[in-house]
């Protein structure tokens, strides 16, 4: 039992280098969620998606994009990484909004 | 704007003793309540929540308080055991409101507890 997979673990960019992060649930879970995870700044949600097909913006959109092609991923890009988007970035999903998410293992990625 | 605060950064207690973890939110939209536990480098888990027409909420160890009055809430761990040692997120949404931010979790910053045995 899976329950959500996001991959790589670990990532280290160049500035201005795009990579795309990739989130996978095997719950048939509607909503899918982006945040990253900062010191002394908690989670923070960046995009979410509630369907296929379906993405909004979070409080912390900017200089990511997200894609919900298939019901079961939930793809997060940074078209130009940038320093500021060093952090930790956790994949999460539930069977309906506002109600308990489960979260994937974490990817770290930092932007030199 | 915090909507979600967790003021205490630390908290180390004792094995044994009740571990109370706090938290205060300033929206009143929010109906929903939820505790997550993370260990590091993992993921947040899941631990406890309380919906806005409760008080209170236990699950073996772990209870968790709301006063809408004062628009806080607490967990409360008895007895506490050094694998609780963990940071602890407060989270709320609102579930009733369909709205833009509907279905967003919205986190405190988090209080790592230490337990020390």
């Amino acid at each position: 039992n899976a329950g959500v997979t996001q991959t790589p673990k670990f990532r280290v960019l160049k500035t201005g280098q795009s990579m795309t992060l990739l989130c996978a649930q095997d719950m048939n879970h509607e909503y899918m969620y982006w945040y990253r995870q900062d010191p002394g700044m908690g989670l923070r949600l960046i995009h979410y998606s509630v369907g296929e097909g379906t993405t909004a913006k979070g409080e912390v959109p900017d200089g990511y994009n997200v894609s919900r092609l298939k019901k079961q991923n939930f793809l997060l890009g940074l078209e130009s990484a940038a320093p500021s988007q060093t952090s930790v970035y956790f994949c999460a999903s539930s069977y309906a909004g506002g109600v308990g998410a489960f979260f994937g293992q974490g990817t770290r990625l930092t932007v030199v | 704007d915090q909507q979600v605060k967790q003021n205490s950064p630390s908290l180390s207690v004792q094995e044994g003793r009740i571990s109370i973890l706090n938290c205060d939110y300033t929206n009143s939209m929010f109906d929903y309540f939820l505790w997550y536990k993370k260990y590091p480098a993992e993921g947040p888990t899941f631990l406890i929540s309380i919906s806005s027409i409760k008080d209170k909420n236990e699950d073996g160890r772990f209870t968790v308080f709301l006063n809408k009055s004062a628009k806080h809430l607490s967990l409360h761990i008895v007895p506490s055991q050094p694998g609780d040692s963990a940071v602890y997120f407060c989270a709320a949404s609102a579930t009733a409101y369909s709205g833009a931010g509907s279905y967003q979790l919205t986190f405190g910053k988090g209080t790592k507890l230490s337990v020390i045995p």
